[in-house]
């Protein structure tokens, strides 16, 4: 059973349009919620974050909503570019969690069409 | 860049070999993750260390062991391998305390091939 989901296995986008990937969880201890991007042969490597106190955090072209009523959070990448291609991994951690340990969803893969 | 290595890089076994995967950090964090990533699956965590000599399973520790004698290194062994432990497999750090809790650093990968 799942506690993160990403539904789109893959998305294509055309560079300088919006991106928009989704993530949905189960777990209501859920309250730290993070993006890290992969490229190939290489570590995941962090994105950004949002705390569940918040709805919205934004870096730079990359901004996190958070909708904790519906579960349900989603990162836009705004202009989108190339270089953004690459798979996304949403990730969640639980407050009870003595192993501080992520759960991940199974990942997007988004490509920017030049 | 965070710290991590992880050795080997790739290897190929034979089914039913011993193989130890080994993630080093200098970053001295205190917990450490053994993550595998297979396609449709996502990352999936299989051991963790929350301190020396202090480990627990995640969600597919079947077929796994860990160990970590020193903080800054962390051993995945994989007993007696098989073919479905083909993947890649990645070493993650984080650190946690009253004001500062981090994100996860991940290593660069091993690719494990199990014939």
């Amino acid at each position: 059973d799942q506690q993160v989901k990403q539904n789109s296995p893959s998305l294509s986008v055309q560079e300088g349009r919006i991106s928009i990937l989704n993530c949905d969880y189960t777990n209501s201890m859920f309250d730290y919620f993070l993006w890290y991007k992969k490229y190939p042969a290489e570590g995941p490597t962090f994105l950004i974050s949002i705390s569940s106190i918040k709805d919205k955090n934004e870096d730079g072209r990359f901004t996190v909503f958070l909708n904790k009523s519906a579960k349900h959070l989603s990162l836009h990448i705004v202009p989108s570019q190339p270089g953004d291609s690459a798979v996304y991994f949403c990730a969640a951690r639980a407050n009870n969690n003595a192993g501080n340990m992520l759960t991940f969803g199974g990942g997007t893969r988004l490509m920017v069409k030049p | 860049d965070a710290g991590i290595t992880q050795s080997p890089r790739h290897k190929v076994t034979e089914t039913g070999t011993p193989v130890t995967l080994r993630c080093h950090q200098t970053e001295n964090h205190r917990y450490m993750y053994w993550y595998r990533q297979d396609p449709g699956h996502g990352l999936r965590l299989i051991h963790y260390s929350y301190g020396v000599k202090d480990t627990d399973k995640g969600e597919v520790s079947d077929g796994y062991s860990v160990s970590r004698s020193k903080t800054e290194d962390f051993l995945l062994t994989l007993e007696s391998a098989t073919s479905s432990q083909t993947s890649v497999y990645f070493c993650a750090i984080s650190e946690r305390d009253f004001l500062i809790n981090t994100e996860a650093f991940f290593g660069q990968g091993t690719r494990l091939t199990v014939v």
